[in-house]
């Protein structure tokens, strides 16, 4: 298995409501991150997992709230949420934080703050 | 500051021609500079990585250049495809730093 898996593919949620993006790999991979990403733009990192722990937080805001459970499986809890917050977010793996493999992301979640 | 620096912004190519995308870094301590390949409504996916140890790499139609003293890198798709219409991000890391810093993106379009 060389995916990485992210459900749902597409969400539509209110400012008032809790909602939870799920992300799953099966490489053994043992860094797992969140990004962000807006139109015609760079993904912008959010989180990394290493090891299961939280190692990076790029200050992201409180209605954003992540969760590594195990290895496999990467969550971001979202509450409250702002229009301005729509934008497709990336999950990721690598073998490492020690970056010299590269990502693999998943397909992402299309969300949409209404 | 940002710290990797992509141009052209876009990119139109006939089909046969060769594809030029170039990027340039300002911090030496990076190691490790991978080019992404992301069609619309996908993920990014890994396309083509180079160390600086190497000045260039080429897999299939796909190479990097690598210029360590300019602090420059380059991506060049031979016999460019319609299928290779897509935008592309080069990105930079250095070693145990847990991230990538991304370019802003190349959105490259080949006629038919």
């Amino acid at each position: 298995d060389t995916e990485v898996t992210q459900t749902p593919k597409h969400l539509v949620m209110g400012m008032t409501n809790k909602k939870s993006l799920k992300c799953e790999q099966h490489m053994g991979h043992r860094a797992m991150y969140w990004y962000k990403q807006k139109a015609k733009k760079p993904p912008e990192l959010m989180f990394v997992y290493s090891y299961e722990k939280l190692s990076i937080n790029e200050s992201v805001p409180s209605r954003f709230s992540p969760e590594c459970p195990n290895s496999s499986l990467l969550n971001l809890h979202l509450h409250a949420l702002q229009p301005e917050d729509s934008a497709l977010y990336l999950c990721a793996s690598s073998p490492r934080t020690i970056l010299h493999y590269g990502y693999t992301f998943g397909s992402g979640t299309r969300l949409t703050v209404v | 500051q940002q710290q990797v620096k992509q141009s052209p912004q876009s990119l139109i190519v006939q089909k046969g021609g060769i594809s030029i995308i170039n990027c340039a870094y300002e911090n030496t301590a990076f190691d490790y500079f991978p080019w992404y390949q992301q069609f619309p409504g996908k993920g990014p996916a890994l396309l083509i990585a180079i160390r600086p140890d190497v000045s260039e790499k080429k897999e299939g139609r796909f190479t990097i250049s690598f210029n360590k003293s300019a602090k420059q890198f380059s991506l060049h798709i031979m016999d460019s495809q319609p299928g290779d219409s897509a935008t592309y991000f080069c990105a930079a890391s250095r070693t145990n730093a847990g991230k990538s810093t991304f370019g802003d993106g190349t959105t490259l379009t080949v006629k038919p």
